[in-house]
């Protein structure tokens, strides 16, 4: 009965690769969003969708692009993989008119060698 | 200067104790506040919303000085499963999250 989930938990990849993470929430928020938390475990927000569209694009590298095909999943892909993309992506999810705390998926844990 | 700045600690402190920590914010618009907890290796949780008047939980109370821009956290009667890092969350049109204090319990 999970309310946020993210595939995989784990990834280990090369440079250069093309990689995807999902995630899905079931507690029927409107608004989902991708964090990257690095090795200084500093969370960092990349994207925001609002009922599909989106409406935060912080300063994040045109590798990555966000997906959202319908209000319960927001996936991400990443091209061209590099080595400063390890790190643990979490999706995260609210409703934007509140409350507005979030709930977190479980991360996805990026390891690119 | 960072949206959101914390002391990351650690505070290292013996079952029972007392421990508060701070945290600033710069944006003076900012309008929702939060203290999450982020165990190792896992998902950031929401531990309390922080209120003008300030809150208790149980053993937590938050504190929101808007005049001065921080909030803070105390735990009282510190347990072991109060070890964990905290993280200060601010809410303007997106939550800028702090990096973090780490808190550790010994027994």
């Amino acid at each position: 009965d999970t309310a946020v989930s993210q595939t995989p938990k784990y990834l280990v990849t090369q440079m250069g690769n093309d990689k995807s993470i999902k995630c899905e929430q079931n507690l029927g928020h409107d608004t989902m969003y991708w964090y990257k938390q690095d090795s200084k475990k500093f969370l960092k927000i990349m994207f925001s969708y609002n009922n599909k569209e989106l409406i935060i694009n912080e300063t994040v590298p045109n590798r990555f692009s966000p997906k959202s095909p319908d209000k319960a999943h927001l996936n991400l892909h990443i091209n061209s993989l590099e080595l400063g993309d390890s790190a643990v992506y979490f999706c995260a999810s609210s409703q934007i008119a509140g409350p507005y705390e979030q709930y977190f998926g479980p991360g996805t844990r990026l390891t690119v060698t | 200067r960072k949206e959101v700045e914390q002391d990351p600690g650690p505070f290292n402190v013996p079952e029972g104790a007392t421990v508060a920590f701070n945290c600033t914010y710069s944006n003076s618009a900012s309008q929702s506040f939060f203290w999450y907890r982020q165990d190792c290796r896992k998902e950031p949780k929401l531990l309390m919303s922080v209120y003008s008047s300030g809150n208790e939980d149980g053993r937590f109370t938050a504190q929101l000085n808007r005049a001065s821009q921080y909030i803070s956290l105390l735990i009282r009667d510190s347990k072991l499963s109060d070890s964990a890092t905290y993280l200060c969350v601010v809410l303007d049109y997106k939550l800028s999250f702090g990096a973090g204090t780490t808190v550790t319990v010994r027994a």
